[in-house]
């Protein structure tokens, strides 16, 4: 798997958009960016994933750049619920193939 | 979404015992599950990876004989820490993929594993 590089920590204000990017330059053309997010001490939650087109869901907007080597997750009205570390995560497809952890970003969201 | 079911949440043994930790996708069939651990503070790491009816695949490092997968259904997976020691005190999470649809990987809830 491509590896993703992410800022250690972001703050946000409640209300507003939390903008968290990941760095993939290495990302091959087969791969798909995933994001997953951990709130202490639970197990990672599914967020979004995409391949090259811009994705978003009831979670989250998922920008993926033209050249795939960069993407940001965007939390549109961030709530201190959203407080965990996030991770960006690419993978191709195929039982066979891993999702392999990074140090991801820890989002603190404060009033 | 779906549901991956981890049990137990927490479990404290004497050093010496053996644990076992059950991971079940509610809802959908998981021909491949993954284990992971986590230490505070820190990422998850890739333990091995579950595959129904075959032998599971560890990482470099893991000690196969230590941490035992069966992956007997495609709805259960199971790891079995054998004589536990303090050092295999950690946050062991499971998560099984659930292909068609767009793949996507689901986790449970994790198990505490403390060993005195």
């Amino acid at each position: 798997d491509a590896k993703t590089t992410q800022p250690p920590s972001m703050d946000c204000a409640e209300g507003r958009a939390a903008n968290l990017p990941c760095n993939h330059s290495t990302i091959s053309g087969n791969e798909y960016v995933y994001w997953y997010r951990q709130i202490h001490s639970q197990g990672p939650q599914y967020i979004i994933h995409g391949l090259k087109n811009n994705e978003t869901n009831e979670m989250a907007s998922l920008i993926i750049t033209e050249d795939r080597k960069s993407s940001t997750l965007i939390l549109p009205h961030a709530t201190l619920r959203d407080t965990a570390v996030y991770y960006c995560i690419v993978r191709a497809k195929g039982g066979g193939n891993k999702l392999t952890f990074g140090t991801g970003t820890q989002l603190k969201v404060e009033l | 979404g779906a549901v991956v079911s981890q049990h137990p949440s927490w479990v404290i043994c004497k050093s010496g015992t053996s644990v076992k930790i059950e991971c079940r996708s509610l809802d959908f069939q998981a021909t491949t599950m993954f284990w992971y651990r986590q230490f505070p503070k820190q990422s998850l790491m890739l333990m091995a990876t579950s595959n129904e009816g075959s032998k599971a695949t560890y990482e470099q490092g893991v000690e196969k004989d230590k941490f035992l997968i069966n992956h007997a259904s495609l709805t259960l997976s199971t790891l079995t820490v054998t004589s536990a020691h303090p050092e295999d005190s950690s946050f062991y999470i499971c998560s099984a993929l659930r292909s068609g649809g767009g793949e996507k990987l689901f986790f449970g809830s994790g198990t505490q594993l403390s060993v005195l």
